[in-house]
């Protein structure tokens, strides 16, 4: 199976650091995705990752342990702006098609 | 310009209608795709097709028809809408040979009473 599971929501400070965890069962993707995804808005493409480990660019990093079925995105020195939908989705290469979890809303607070 | 447009941006209908969704794309990318998305869920994947010739079915298609009028053109039909239908649509697109992300259209808020 391919279940993804995250958090529902998460709130965080302004200036501070927030991870949200993404899990999965391990078979079936390629890489791991996340997404940003702002309210009534389209879903905006952040980081993909397919190798173990962290993927920094920057306030933002995303890191993947496929033995662990395991990923997580990092935002450093959070902005009001960063109040939005992540979306963890597995998929990528010669698949094509992705499976989205159902997103973490992220609210930060002054 | 938006490389993926979606018309209509918003849709009021009534049970039983016949519904459109149309999506187009500049990107000159092969692969499109038509999600759902209801409150406080993720995406949920209606129909995909990697090119003019092919279609597949995603995890919810009943109830769903899908048209790939060119390699720029991919439409989502509802033959007869019913109020579970109810929902955000959005269409995407891709390239093979990258790490295939996504790129979304605005979406279609369509509304069934």
């Amino acid at each position: 199976g391919q279940n993804i599971d995250q958090p529902t929501e998460m709130t965080a400070t302004e200036g501070a650091i927030v991870q949200i965890n993404c899990t999965y069962q391990t078979s079936g993707f390629n890489g791991l995705f996340w997404y940003q995804q702002h309210a009534g808005e389209a879903p905006t493409f952040l980081s993909y990752n397919v190798l173990d480990g962290l993927e920094e660019k920057g306030r933002f990093s995303s890191f993947l342990s496929r033995s662990k079925g395991y990923s997580y995105l990092l935002l450093k020195e959070l902005q009001m702006k960063d109040s939005a939908s992540y979306l963890c989705a597995g998929g990528g290469g010669n698949a094509g098609k992705s499976t989205f979890g159902d997103g973490t809303t992220l609210t930060v607070k002054p | 310009d938006a490389d993926v447009t979606q018309t209509p941006r918003n849709r009021i209908t009534k049970t039983g209608k016949r519904i459109m969704l149309e999506c187009s794309q500049t990107k000159g990318h092969d692969r499109m795709y038509w999600y759902r998305q209801d409150p406080g869920l993720g995406l949920r994947l209606i129909y995909y097709s990697f090119d003019v010739k092919d279609i597949n079915k995603g995890e919810i298609s009943d109830g769903y028809s899908v048209s790939r009028q060119a390699q720029a053109k991919f439409s989502l039909s509802l033959e007869s809408a019913i109020p579970n239908q109810t929902a955000l649509y959005f269409c995407a697109t891709s390239e093979p040979g990258t790490h295939n992300e996504q790129f979304f259209g605005p979406g279609t808020r369509l509304t069934v009473l």
